[in-house]
């Protein structure tokens, strides 16, 4: 069954660092989206992002974010400055239509920022 | 404020039994409504989604969704104990591409 897939697992950086999170999206899918979810707290979108731009950001996603598809299949979040704040699952997710359609989640990054 | 309401439990029901899953909203213009279920250090999974105002079923699972009254539920007919995570309600209000999300019940099924 396809999926999307993440990598790393786990970051752990110390603040101020940049760190890139890396999401493989479903093949067929065209939209792609970046979520994040602080331990304990609600699931807050940061960004969607269809062909090659960004759709919709979140005020979360700031000047120290950004989203890149580098190639035909990675789909990447550059933090710049990372905060202690910013430690939190990152998901990767997409779908194959926009918002109206189910969006399919990656396993997650858990970003530790120390 | 747009915004996702959930109780956020736990809530527990004996195997077998079924467990009831609600969720409030508060854009009355929202289009569509998803049902993820979520364990523990876990990514979400999609469960079900609804659109149109009644009932949904597949499987174990109905969604229910009530748009005048703003409300959707997620129902879980003979519950097992894998059933036991946080459910998570999403819903895409005014945007194309944004979901809002509820901060997740979670269920307990006791054997």
């Amino acid at each position: 069954e396809p999926e999307v897939t993440q990598t790393p697992s786990h970051q752990v950086t110390q603040m101020g660092q940049e760190v890139i999170l890396r999401c493989v999206p479903i093949s067929n899918h065209l939209y792609f989206y970046w979520y994040r979810q602080i331990l304990g707290q609600k699931v807050e979108f940061l960004v969607s992002f269809y062909n090659n731009e960004i759709s919709e950001k979140s005020e979360i996603f700031d000047d120290q974010f950004s989203v890149e598809r580098p190639d035909g299949s990675n789909f990447t979040l550059k933090i710049r400055s990372t905060k202690l704040e910013d430690s939190a699952m990152y998901f990767c997710a997409s779908s194959d239509a926009g918002g109206n359609t189910e969006a399919f989640f990656g396993q997650g990054t858990r970003l530790t920022v120390v | 404020q747009k915004e996702v309401e959930q109780n956020s439990g736990p809530l527990s029901v004996p195997e077998g039994a079924i467990a009831s899953l609600n969720c409030t909203y508060s854009d009355r213009g929202s289009q569509s409504f998803f049902w993820y279920r979520q364990y523990s250090g876990k990514s979400p999974e999609l469960i079900m989604f609804i659109y149109s105002n009644g009932d949904k079923e597949d499987g174990r699972f109905t969604a229910q969704l009530n748009k005048a009254s703003q409300y959707v539920s997620l129902l879980i007919r003979d519950s097992q104990p894998s059933d036991s995570a946080t459910y998570l309600c999403a819903v895409n209000m005014d945007s194309n591409y944004q979901l809002i999300w509820g901060a997740g019940t979670k269920l307990i099924i006791k054997p």
